[in-house]
C-alpha cells in the first residue's frame, strides 16, 4: 500500500467551477503538508503549505488538512484554464530539509473555457 | 543559473546500456533530491544529499541505480544496464541550507528517459 493515496483522474470542470482535490495517508508521523502544481512538461513548483491540522488560504487557493481522518484537500474557486495542470500533494514528517517529501501521484486537471 | 539545470532533456537508450543524468542544482543549495516520475506512481523518491553528510540513498530501486553528487554541487544520476521499466522522466530538486519543511524545493524540468 502507498503512504499516500490520490485519485489520478483526469479531472476536467467547466472556467468558474469549484475544484476539490484530495489525498489520504497512512503515515501518522507525518505534519507538513503541501501542494505542488505541475505544467505539462515542466517540474512541480510549491503552491500551498500547511503545518498540521487546519485550513489555509490563499487567494482563489485553500488547503486543508484533517490529521484525524489522515485527509488533505485543495480547493480552487473561480477556476481559469491557466490552473490546467496535475497537482500532487507532498508530505514530510519531520521539519528540516533532511526529510524526504512523499508525494501522491498527482491529479491531471483541465479546465475548459 | 537561475534554477535547477538538467540534461540531457530526453535521452533514448538501448536496452542494458548504461545512462547517466546530470543535475546543476541552484547554486548555494546543500540539499539535492532524486525523484522519478512515471505513470500510475508519482514521484518516487530516489536519493538525497545534504552537504557533506552520507546520502540518504533508500529509495534507490535496484544496485544498477547509482548516484554521487562531487564537490557539494553537480549530482549524478547513473542507472546500469537499463531496463524498459526504467522508462520515465527524472527529477532533480534542491534546497537551500537551512531549508525546513516549509521551504519550497526547486525542481528541475527533469530528463526523459525511454528505454528501447
Amino acid at each position: 500500500q502507498k503512504e499516500v493515496e490520490q485519485d489520478p483522474g483526469p479531472l476536467s470542470v467547466p472556467e468558474g467551477a469549484i475544484v476539490s482535490l484530495n489525498c489520504t495517508y497512512s503515515n501518522s508521523a507525518f505534519q507538513y503538508f503541501m501542494w505542488y502544481r505541475q505544467y505539462s512538461r515542466k517540474g512541480p513548483e510549491l503552491l500551498m503549505y500547511t503545518y498540521s491540522s487546519g485550513n489555509k488560504e490563499d487567494g482563489r487557493f485553500t488547503a486543508q488538512v484533517d490529521k484525524s481522518s489522515k485527509y488533505i484537500s485543495l480547493f480552487i474557486r473561480d477556476s481559469q484554464p491557466s490552473d490546467s495542470a496535475t497537482y500532487l500533494c507532498a508530505m514530510s514528517a519531520r521539519e528540516t530539509s533532511g526529510s524526504r517529501l512523499t508525494f501522491g501521484e498527482g491529479t491531471q486537471l483541465t479546465v475548459n473555457p | 543559473g537561475a534554477g535547477v539545470s538538467q540534461s540531457p532533456s530526453n535521452k533514448v537508450t538501448e536496452k542494458g546500456k548504461d545512462v547517466e543524468l546530470r543535475c546543476d542544482p541552484i547554486s548555494g543549495h546543500t540539499a539535492l533530491y532524486w525523484y522519478r516520475q512515471s505513470l500510475g506512481q508519482g514521484l518516487e523518491f530516489l536519493i538525497y544529499f545534504q552537504g557533506n553528510s552520507a546520502p540518504d540513498k533508500s529509495g534507490l530501486p535496484s544496485d544498477r541505480f547509482s548516484a554521487e553528487r562531487t564537490g557539494g554541487s553537480v549530482s549524478t544520476l547513473t542507472i546500469q544496464r537499463t531496463q524498459q521499466e526504467d522508462s520515465a522522466v527524472y527529477l532533480c530538486a534542491s534546497r537551500p541550507q537551512g531549508a525546513t519543511a516549509r521551504t519550497e524545493a526547486f525542481f528541475g524540468q527533469g530528463t526523459r528517459l525511454t528505454v528501447v
